[in-house]
């Protein structure tokens, strides 16, 4: 089972780049690293997913090295609005639900 | 587009009342539904999962039960509330086959007293 560690908190301001590293060491061959962000009283957002190399959407860029052992999710020009909770979920998105684990995610706060 | 709802938003029973939470989705066929927990400042606990109509898997043993009456309906029930049931109820849907990518729904918040 593929644990993954992340800060339990950041701080940036408006227009910079942030970077939230998770750490999953066990990562197994076929487990896929998955990124959620959650706003207060609010359920989780689907936000990005990927296996190696990088990945890019229009909310966020995923960073993954060769190794596989972290990964690291990128918000470009965050906002005031970009104020949540991230989880970093790594499993095999196609065998079963079962070791899904939401830990405690990055809290990150976003300053004028 | 998908949807999905949930209902009630907001709930206060007493202790040893009975509970069911119903969550619903529209625009797909055969969903995966999951219900996640929530404890306030925590991260999301996974109670139940279902990959079809009457399949359910349990992912915490506790006095919750879940059913899957139709296809894009999934209830959440207990005979007999705890204190420590309370938190912020979760539901979620993903395409079959997918288990990572979910929709969470708007969630309902649970106070037993």
């Amino acid at each position: 089972l593929a644990k993954t560690t992340q800060p339990i908190s950041m701080d940036s301001y408006e227009g910079q780049e942030v970077n939230i590293t998770c750490s999953h060491n066990n990562i197994a061959t076929n487990d896929y690293i998955t990124w959620y962000q959650q706003f207060p009283s609010q359920g989780p957002r689907f936000i990005i997913q990927g296996y190696k190399t990088k990945v890019t959407n229009e909310v966020a860029s995923l960073f993954i090295p060769a190794d596989r052992k972290s990964s690291t999710l990128s918000l470009p020009r965050v906002s005031l609005s970009d104020t949540a909770v991230y989880y970093c979920l790594v499993g095999d998105r196609y065998s079963s639900a079962s070791k899904i684990i939401f830990g405690s995610g990055t809290r990150l706060s976003i300053r004028p | 587009s998908q949807t999905i709802h949930q209902w009630p938003a907001t709930l206060v029973q007493p202790v040893g009342s009975p509970l069911s939470l119903e969550c619903t989705v529209e625009g797909t066929s055969n969903p995966n539904l999951y219900w996640y927990r929530q404890a306030a400042g925590r991260g999301l606990q996974l109670l139940f999962y279902s990959v079809g109509i009457g399949q359910i898997s349990s992912e915490v043993p506790q006095n919750l039960s879940a059913s899957r009456p139709q296809d894009r309906q999934f209830i959440l029930s207990s005979k007999k509330l705890l204190l420590s049931d309370s938190g912020f109820y979760l539901c979620a849907w993903s395409v079959p086959g997918r288990f990572y990518e979910q929709y969470f729904g708007p969630g309902t918040r649970l106070t037993v007293t």
